[in-house]
């Protein structure tokens, strides 16, 4: 099966530094790439989606300025928090998607604390 | 609009027992219908789809599910729950035209020795 790959798993921060989040598609090329939070015990919420070489479609709610996603290639995403604060600790998945599929398939996910 | 209802927050079954975890849901279109397991402090794992064809979907771990069109449910099945089973099961829709997923809350499931 399709295999993606997150990183780094887990990262601690100082408050109002940045963290960048990688997401990788590791055989097979990722047309569209999702990029979900997830707070302790609830679903997962949809931040964004973004096809590559195309700006990142935002699900209301989200800021854009705060949460950048760059999708420069067919196999990375990158996720960036800008300004990190507390509130923004959680647990960020990436999911990925080829023409050839139907689903997504799931990143392991990056828990973010920020301090 | 589209939704996906997960009724209970915790199912508790004994090791051994057959397991239920119930999905329904609300499409407009052609539903395609994922579950999809997620263990503590980890990503989410694909158990199975239903996109089109038989009812009954066999996928990961000897889990199950049954397409019923006609109550819009999608319920995840096991004949034999094992402890290692225990974890947080999600149920995902989409239609056919529009790959974005509706996600349910999610179920604890809990698998007692």
């Amino acid at each position: 099966g399709a295999v993606v790959s997150q990183h780094p798993s887990r990262v601690i921060c100082k408050s109002g530094t940045s963290v960048k989040i990688e997401c990788r598609s590791l055989d097979f090329q990722a047309t569209t790439m999702f990029w979900y939070r997830q707070f302790p015990k609830q679903s997962l919420m949809l931040m964004a989606t973004s096809n590559e070489g195309s700006k990142a479609t935002y699900e209301q709610g989200v800021e854009k300025d705060k949460f950048l996603i760059n999708h420069a290639s067919l196999t990375l995403s990158t996720l960036t928090v800008t300004s990190a604060h507390p509130e923004d600790s959680s647990f960020y998945i990436c999911s990925a998607r080829g023409d050839n599929y139907n689903e997504q398939f799931f990143g392991p996910g990056t828990r973010l604390t920020v301090l | 609009a589209q939704s996906v209802a997960q009724p209970e927050d915790q199912v508790n079954v004994a090791e051994g027992n057959p397991l239920t975890v119930k999905c329904t849901y609300s499409v407009s279109g052609n539903p395609y219908l994922f579950w999809y397991v997620q263990y503590p402090n980890r990503g989410l794992q694909f158990l199975l789809k239903y996109i089109t064809g038989d009812n009954l979907v066999k996928g990961s771990y000897g889990f199950e599910a049954e397409f019923n069109k006609s109550q819009t449910s999608f319920h995840l099945k096991k004949p034999s729950a094992l402890v290692s089973d225990s974890a947080l099961y999600f149920c995902a829709v989409r239609e056919d035209s529009n790959y974005q997923l509706i996600w349910g809350a999610g179920t604890k499931l809990i698998i007692k020795p």
